[in-house]
């Protein structure tokens, strides 16, 4: 099991271009989440999805938009981007019968 | 609005010693507190989790020790080794399906060898 990918890896934006990070997970599990960390401020929730077809906001969600394309994938669009926005984005993913959220890699974005 | 404080920032512990680690945590409704640690440019992984019907938990070198009445709970490494250096996060959930964690702001752990 590759567990949860998220591609890229790396991005530059400039000011007002969009994209959408991908995120994809092979275990199966419900509940996917996208959080964003930034130095002296932890992880923060922006989106989540509870469930296939399901979406909700998170702390932070203004600026950002998500689709549960199906169980195994939920991308995170930035339809503008702005320099706030730079921040290393975390995708989880979570089982109904468990409490843990399993992390991935992680995308590096910086919008200059 | 911070809901998990996390304290210190910052740690440097000698090989050998003991690290630690506190949270403290505002809303009672919170039932479930995972530590999670990460390393430089990876995902942040689960280290150990505690619910607060227990006041501690211990995996290996690793121990949470909860305090309900005070809405507090701390992380602590034993012999902690120069491979536990890394970042390290308490996080506080609501019983419910989703579980959405609350992350405190993280300490970021040197163990010097």
């Amino acid at each position: 099991n590759a567990g949860v990918t998220q591609t890229p890896k790396f991005q530059v934006l400039k000011t007002g271009q969009s994209m959408t990070l991908q995120c994809a997970q092979d275990m199966n599990h419900n509940s996917m989440y996208w959080y964003r960390q930034d130095p002296g401020m932890g992880l923060r929730l922006i989106y989540y999805s509870a469930s296939e077809g399901t979406t909700d906001k998170g702390e932070v969600p203004n600026g950002y938009n998500v689709s549960r394309l199906n169980k195994r994938e939920f991308s995170l669009r930035l339809e503008s981007a702005a320099p706030s926005q730079t921040s290393v984005y975390f995708c989880a993913s979570k089982s109904a019968g468990s409490d843990t959220q399993y992390f991935g890699p992680g995308t590096r974005l910086t919008v200059l | 609005q911070q809901q998990v404080k996390q304290s210190p920032q910052s740690l440097i512990v000698q090989k050998g010693g003991i690290s630690i680690i506190n949270c403290a945590y505002e809303n009672t409704a919170f039932d479930y507190f995972p530590w999670y640690q990460q390393f430089p440019g990876k995902g942040p992984a689960l280290l150990i989790a505690i619910r607060p019907d227990v006041s501690e938990k211990k995996e290996g070198r690793f121990t949470i020790s909860f305090n309900k009445s005070a809405k507090q709970f701390s992380l602590h490494i034993m012999d902690s080794q120069p491979g536990d250096s890394a970042t390290y996060f308490c996080a506080a959930s609501k019983g419910s399906g989703t579980y959405k964690y609350i992350f405190g702001t993280g300490t970021r752990l040197k163990v010097l060898a």
